[in-house]
Order: structure tokens, then sequence, then C-alpha cells
């Protein structure tokens, strides 16, 4: 029973290196979203989706692009990677038929931009 | 818009003592309303939940109550445990936008 899993977990970038961070869950939830978290700034929504083709953005979108090609997964993408993006990175999933909006996170992927 | 403010910490408190962290929100509408932890090293996990007013939501000795009148929902605990150390996190689900807010996080230190 898997939840969410983050790929990678950890990575260490130069700047103006790409990536892209996998989302993957298999609980047939509809909505996915993408939070960085920094010190003393709480969890704050980079993009989301609420199903498979759609994608929209969040509070904080500025150098990230998202796709969501199939349901299950949700990827998170750095073009050119700058300092600033150096965060704990999480995926969450959520049940549109629950309707409370209850969230299931992965562990985390943590990105260092040098 | 949305939003979510909690004490801010960090919070030191003694094995046994009794643990408030304070929440408030402001919403449209009547959002669901949650407590997540999350333990050193690990993803955030689903504490306790209420979604309408009144409602309490209780687990592992934590208990929440929804009060509209106050927009508040303030986490409490009888008797912390050292294994009750994690940063704690308010949030707000508001079904119109499909989406969650969050409070800035309280890190929680039990010493034993």
């Amino acid at each position: 029973n898997a939840g969410v899993t983050q790929t990678p977990k950890f990575r260490v970038l130069k700047t103006g290196q790409s990536m892209t961070l996998l989302c993957a869950q298999d609980m047939n939830h509809e909505y996915m979203y993408w939070y960085r978290q920094d010190p003393g700034m709480g969890l704050r929504l980079i993009h989301y989706s609420v199903g498979e083709g759609t994608t929209a953005k969040g509070e904080v979108p500025d150098g990230y692009n998202v796709s969501r090609l199939k349901k299950q997964n949700f990827l998170l993408g750095l073009e050119s990677a700058a300092p600033s993006q150096t965060s704990v990175y999480f995926c969450a999933s959520s049940y549109q038929g629950r309707r409370d909006g209850e969230l299931f996170f992965g562990e985390g992927s943590r990105l260092t931009v040098l | 818009g949305n939003s979510v403010t909690q004490m801010e910490g960090p919070v030191t408190l003694s094995e046994e003592a009794f643990l408030t962290i304070n929440c408030t929100y402001t919403a449209t509408g009547y959002p669901s309303l949650f407590w997540y932890v999350q333990y050193p090293g690990e993803g955030l996990q689903l504490l306790l939940k209420a979604t309408k007013a009144d409602d309490k939501g209780s687990n592992k000795g934590f208990e929440a109550t929804y009060r509209k009148e106050t927009t508040s929902f303030h986490l409490e605990k009888g008797s912390v445990q050292v294994s009750d150390s994690a940063v704690y996190f308010c949030a707000l689900y508001n079904t119109n936008a499909g989406k969650s807010t969050f409070g800035d996080g309280t890190t929680l230190t039990v010493k034993p």
C-alpha cells in the first residue's frame, strides 16, 4: 500500500540546471498538489491539478511547470534552477468524492540549488 | 481570501504537561478544518479534522473543536509525551476553491 510516492528524495543541482520531480499515487485520487516547505513559512502551493490533463497555478508558480498526463502521476519541473528554489517539496493528493479535502502526503523531496 | 493563523512557536513543554496550540481562520463559506502533524524527516499526516461547526475532531489524545463564532480550531492535549514532538499545521479546505490553506506550523518539543 504505497500511497503517495515522490522521486527523487534528495537532489543537488547547480544554478541553471533543470530537473523533474515525480509524484505517483495509487489511490485513484482526482486532485493532486505540489507544495514547497521553507522554514517559518509553512506550506505554499506551487501548482495543482483537479484531474488528468488539467493544471492550475497556486501561490508561488513562477519558475515551475507541471504536467498531469496520467491520473496517477503529477510531475513538477524546474527548467532553470535558482538558489531560491532550494526547499523541501511535498506532493499531496485528495479524493474529490470526500468533499472535505483531506490530503495524503508523500515523504518529501529535498532539493538544494548551489 | 482564505487564511490561517496559528500560534507561533517553538513550544517547549515537559512530559505530561497540558498543550494548547491556537489556530484561527478566515474563509468564505463553510470550510473543513484540519490539524496535520509532521514528525522529523517525514511528510505531513492527518491528525484530526472537523467538517462543520461544533464538530470535535479527536485522535491519539488530541482534540480540536470547530468554533464558527470565533473562527477558531485550537488543538489541545491533556498530557503530552516525548513522542508528540513534531511540527503541527492547522489548515482549512474550501470546497469552492478546491485547495487547502495552511498555517505556518508550530514546532512542539516535549522534554522528559
